[in-house]
Parts: C-alpha cells; structure tokens; sequence
C-alpha cells in the first residue's frame, strides 16, 4: 500500500479558510468512512483532530472540520489562527493497518 | 487521566540489540489496540504495527513486518517495541499511540533513537 497523498504546503492568513486534501483510492479512503486528521507541532506528538471523516474529538475547535468525497478526504480550518500553524497528517484504516498521508505544512502568514 | 508514557532516549550502535517500552495508564489496557509510529528526522508519519493486549494479536505494515517485533506485558500495562540488530537508518522518534477504535486517540511522548557508529 502506498501513503496517501496530501500537498507539501498551504497558508492563509489569519481569519481565512484552509482546505487540505487527502488522496488514497478505492481500497482505502474510498472504502471505509476511518479517515482521521492529526496536527503536529515542532517537536510534539501528533493531536487527533477529525476522527470517522468527520467527528471532532472532545476539545478540539470546532472551526476544524472534515468532509470526503470518493477517494479524497479534506480538513477544513475556518478562521485561521496562529496556533494553528503546525504539520497535518491524514491517516486512512485499510485492510487492518493504518495508511498516512506524507503531512501538509500549514502556514499563517 | 488516559495516558502513555514512553521510555527514554536510547543511543546504539549498528547491530544492537534495543526494547522500548510504552506503560499504559487511566483506561483498560486489554481492551485497546496499541499501535506504533515512526517518524524519520524532518519526515512524515508511517505507521509500524499494531497489538492487542487482550491477546497478543498483532498486525505490522508490509514496510516493517520481519523488521520489527510489537509485544506487549498486560500485567503491568505495557507494550513493547524492539529490533534484533539495530541499523542506522532505524533512527528515528518512535511513538505509541493507542487505537480507540480506529483512530489514534491517545499518543505516547515519543521515544528517539539514535543508531551511530
């Protein structure tokens, strides 16, 4: 299986709306409805954001959500904030094992 | 609180012989998949393998079946990753992070490894 592909980079500035995509195929993203999304911070665990597509866990902002469409899932940032400058991975469940993307670095400029 | 707690820091050297361990606390440790990540420096995430304590069932990535061995002690709540015979390129940050269904809700701190000569 191949990671799932995500773009390198996206920015905005604050106040604005982000989208980062999430390409997998038929036998993964577009197979089940198990895509999350994880930010990371220089030099910090990653933090589950969007779990099932579309869920937010407890805590987490509800200017982060999440969509998908055929065999791309997206995470949306509304009104973007400083914080949120950070590292996105999305992470797929296919045939019992966990498929990332290779990570979207999100800047506010 | 639901917690992992990774061991600390390891540096080895080239053909060594590394368990580091994940101690999980505040949840039914049995109950949960336990996965591993590695993170190469400046690098994305991959996903290793996965057990669960229940039964010691484990599944691993295609990339890291063979390389790698995922165990767990339900005794005292802790799963283990370890490697045979280290190599440099295994130098990595390595977190545990537990599977709450599918995603991974709950993540260790993160253990580094340095492989070096």
């Amino acid at each position: 299986q191949s990671a799932l592909t995500q773009p390198a980079s996206v920015s905005g500035s604050p106040g604005q709306s982000i989208t980062i995509s999430c390409t997998g195929t038929s036998s993964d993203v577009g197979a089940y409805n198990y895509v999350s999304w994880y930010q990371q911070h220089p030099d910090k665990a990653p933090k589950l954001m969007i779990y099932d597509v579309i869920n937010r866990p407890s805590g987490v902002s509800n200017r982060f959500s999440g969509s998908k469409s055929g065999n791309t899932a997206s995470l949306t940032i509304s009104g973007l904030q400083a914080e949120d400058e950070a590292d996105y991975y999305c992470g797929s469940y296919t045939s019992g094992i966990t498929l990332f993307g290779g990570g979207t670095k999100l800047t506010v400029l | 609180e639901v917690q992992l707690v990774q061991s600390g820091a390891e540096v080895k050297k080239p053909g060594e012989y590394l368990k580091i361990s994940c101690k999980a606390s505040g949840y039914s440790f049995p109950t949960y998949w336990i996965a591993w990540v590695r993170q190469m420096p400046g690098k994305g995430l991959e996903w290793m393998g996965t057990i669960y304590p229940g039964d010691s069932d484990t599944k691993y990535s295609p990339s890291f079946q063979g390389q790698v061995t995922i165990s767990a002690d339900k005794s005292i709540s802790t799963t283990f990753l370890q490697w045979s015979s280290l190599k440099a390129s295994d130098t990595a940050m390595y977190y545990c992070a537990r599977e709450g269904g599918r995603p991974l809700d709950i993540w260790g701190q993160g253990t580094t490894v340095t492989v070096s000569s």
